[in-house]
């Protein structure tokens, strides 16, 4: 069964530094998303992405996150000058048409840390 | 703000009984509901979905039941099996969107 891949299953990296998290999405999904999980709290939406622009994203997706599709397989979610409080789980999602009537499917996840 | 609301973090039930997890949500324009099932150091898995105009779905040993005038749905699953057991989350999303409002999950345990 296809499925989403992220990578790196963990990352750690120091606050203030910049982090690439990469995602693949299932191969004939046409929007893709970003989750995450900070520890002991729900997962929560940062942003959707279709047709190679954003369209919606949460109040927590503010400007030192970005998100990219560089190739025809990849998205990738950027995270500059990371700060203690990003540590968490990050999901990337996918699903063939928008949220309404249509699953999402998740990879596995990046824990990310940050020192 | 807890738009989508699951207030039982945990619920045990023995192996071949029933387990049901309950969801509560807030938002009226939500119109399409899904829960997902997740092991540690997994992601979500989608396990089964239902849309407003429906009052249940069924998919193997798992129904989805809606009650839109209480806010409530219900995930049943019959009988209960040991790989069961895992964290529950409710999800929400509103036709006019694609964000999924998660719950805090239902940790179940099934237990031989």
């Amino acid at each position: 069964e296809p499925e989403v891949t992220q990578t790196p299953s963990h990352q750690v990296t120091q606050m203030g530094q910049e982090v690439i998290l990469r995602c693949v999405p299932i191969s004939n999904h046409l929007y893709f998303y970003w989750y995450r999980q900070i520890l002991g709290q729900k997962v929560e939406f940062l942003v959707s992405f279709y047709n190679n622009e954003i369209s919606e994203k949460s109040e927590i997706f503010d400007d030192q996150f970005s998100v990219e599709r560089p190739d025809g397989s990849n998205f990738t979610l950027k995270i500059r000058s990371t700060k203690l409080e990003d540590s968490a789980m990050y999901f990337c999602a996918s699903s063939p048409i928008g949220s309404s009537n249509q699953p999402q499917h998740f990879g596995d996840g990046t824990r990310l840390s940050i020192l | 703000d807890q738009q989508v609301k699951q207030n039982s973090p945990s619920l045990s039930v023995q192996e071949g009984r029933i387990s049901i997890l309950n969801c509560d949500y807030t938002n009226s324009m939500f119109d399409y509901f899904l829960w997902y099932k997740k092991y540690p150091a997994e992601g979500p898995t989608f396990l089964i979905s239902i849309s407003s105009i429906k009052d249940k779905n069924e998919d193997g040993r798992f129904t989805v039941f809606l009650n839109k005038s209480a806010k409530h749905l219900s995930l049943h699953i019959v009988p209960s099996q040991p790989g069961d057991s895992a964290v529950y989350f409710c999800a929400a999303s509103a036709i006019s969107g694609y964000e999924l409002n998660f719950g805090k999950g239902t940790s179940l345990l099934v237990t031989p």
